[in-house]
């Protein structure tokens, strides 16, 4: 079945304790992003990938990293995490290399930042 | 600055009558435009799109319309089902400066009422 999977759903953590949110594509897909999803404000682009060690940031990138070292993954790191970091986060992935329609999400990670 | 906007929030129909959800943007360099759906605990999943070469196109009960002029796009869903219920995000998107950037609304909770 091709799907985009992000693990954990849902974490909760700390302050200042680094972590990780992960993402893998099972459809050979060149394009990935992450979006962060907030009330009022929609779905918000923090990093995106064109392929294989290549990313660029997107609207809201301050405070996040990202990693493409392999196709099908696209890692988000949060370093230092902070209480506005507090969202709810999508990976997506596309075939397009040309516009991002038909992006395919993952389901979808909670993150609680106290 | 939000380039993508969707002034309603919410959206309550009655089951069998049409659904309009409307988006409006600014950037008009815009050339391409999508609707997303989204359940709740689900990542948005596409619905329709178009291209800045139409004004209309149609996908079963669902209709997109865009008015260039009026930088202004609407989603027909015409008989509505309770099946519809759930977020609908506007997406926007340009070709010409090369960004793989979709560009989202905030959003409209749609309801429809048996």
């Amino acid at each position: 079945e091709a799907q985009v999977t992000q693990n954990p759903r849902y974490l909760i953590t700390v302050t200042g304790k680094k972590l990780t949110v992960t993402c893998s594509q099972n459809m050979n897909h060149e394009y990935m992003s992450w979006y962060r999803q907030d009330p009022g404000l929609g779905l918000r682009q923090i990093y995106y990938s064109m392929n294989v060690e290549v990313t660029d940031k997107g609207d809201v990138p301050e405070g996040y990293k990202v990693s493409r070292k392999e196709k099908r993954n696209f890692p988000l790191i949060l370093e230092s995490p902070s209480p506005n970091q507090t969202s709810l986060y999508f990976c997506a992935s596309s075939a397009s290399r040309v516009f991002n329609e038909k992006l395919f999400f993952g389901s979808g990670t909670q993150l609680s930042v106290l | 600055d939000q380039q993508v906007k969707q002034n309603s929030p919410s959206l309550s129909v009655q089951e069998g009558r049409i659904s309009i959800l409307n988006c409006d943007y600014t950037n008009s360099m815009f050339d391409y435009f999508l609707w997303y759906k989204k359940y709740p605990a689900e990542g948005p999943t596409f619905l329709i799109s178009i291209s800045s070469i139409k004004d209309k196109n149609e996908d079963g009960r669902f209709t997109v319309f865009l008015n260039k002029s009026a930088k202004h796009l609407s989603l027909h869903i015409v008989p509505s089902q309770p099946g519809d219920s759930a977020v609908y995000f506007c997406a926007a998107s340009s070709r010409g400066q090369g960004a793989q950037k979709l560009v989202f609304g905030q959003g409209t909770r749609l309801t429809i009422n048996p």
